[in-house]
């Protein structure tokens, strides 16, 4: 069975400091790797992709993979109040559909 | 493009009654999925339809059925609804399902009394 594990949260960080999110997996063929970012009722967005060992920043955002630990992380530099938000983690392994965690609730402190 | 639609937004039910919701999408998507969304239960897939033609069952399908009309929609039927099925639904699709992401569209609230 796939599974991909967050903590619930709520993880609580001031204005301007850097918000860590951490997910693991236990599909070792898992080949992509998601962040999707849902705001209270809302539908999930995808804010980033990850396919290869290594980091991916995109402004803000910096996404850390590492298949051999099977964790994938988000970090959110600068956090701002309007990214406090529940934050999904998404894997794809093989033609099968998207398996998520329960996200991580996010609150940034003004 | 209007990316994923869903109709209707909101929906009150009595126990017992049916309805369809509906998805569209305009990406040329070749995979569509319906998810229940319920508070500390996260994303739980109901169906999906992996290419035009073809639909297959998730992780709580009971209480419900699909029809992949055409390559555009994706309807999900509750043929008797209960109580339990309040939720927010979400439909998402993508295009190439052994790499690509999936995209959402806005949602159901549904509320069976």
């Amino acid at each position: 069975q796939k599974e991909v594990e967050q903590n619930s949260g709520p993880l609580s960080v001031p204005e301007g400091a850097i918000a860590s999110l951490n997910c693991t997996y236990s599909d070792r063929g898992s080949q992509s790797f998601f962040w999707y970012r849902q705001y209270s009722g809302k539908s999930p967005e995808l804010i980033m992709s990850i396919y290869s060992n290594g980091d991916k920043e995109d402004g803000r955002f910096t996404a850390q993979l590492n298949k051999a630990s099977q964790y994938v992380s988000l970090l959110i530099r600068d956090s701002q109040p309007s990214d406090s938000a529940t934050y999904l983690c998404a894997l794809n392994s093989g033609n099968t559909p998207l398996v998520f965690g329960k996200g991580t609730r996010l609150s940034v402190i003004a | 493009n209007a990316g994923v639609t869903q109709t209707p937004k909101f929906q009150v039910l009595k126990t017992g009654q049916s309805m369809t919701l509906q998805c569209a999408q305009d990406m040329n998507h070749n995979s569509m999925y319906w998810y229940r969304q319920d508070p500390g239960m996260g994303l739980r897939l109901i169906y999906y339809s992996a290419s035009e033609g073809t639909t297959d069952k998730g992780e709580v399908p009971n209480g419900y059925n699909v029809s992949r009309l055409n390559k555009r929609e994706f309807s999900l039927r509750l043929e008797s609804a209960a109580p339990s099925q309040t939720s927010v639904y979400f439909c998402a699709s993508r295009f190439n399902p052994s790499t690509d992401t999936q995209y959402f569209g806005p949602g159901t609230r549904l509320t069976v009394l």
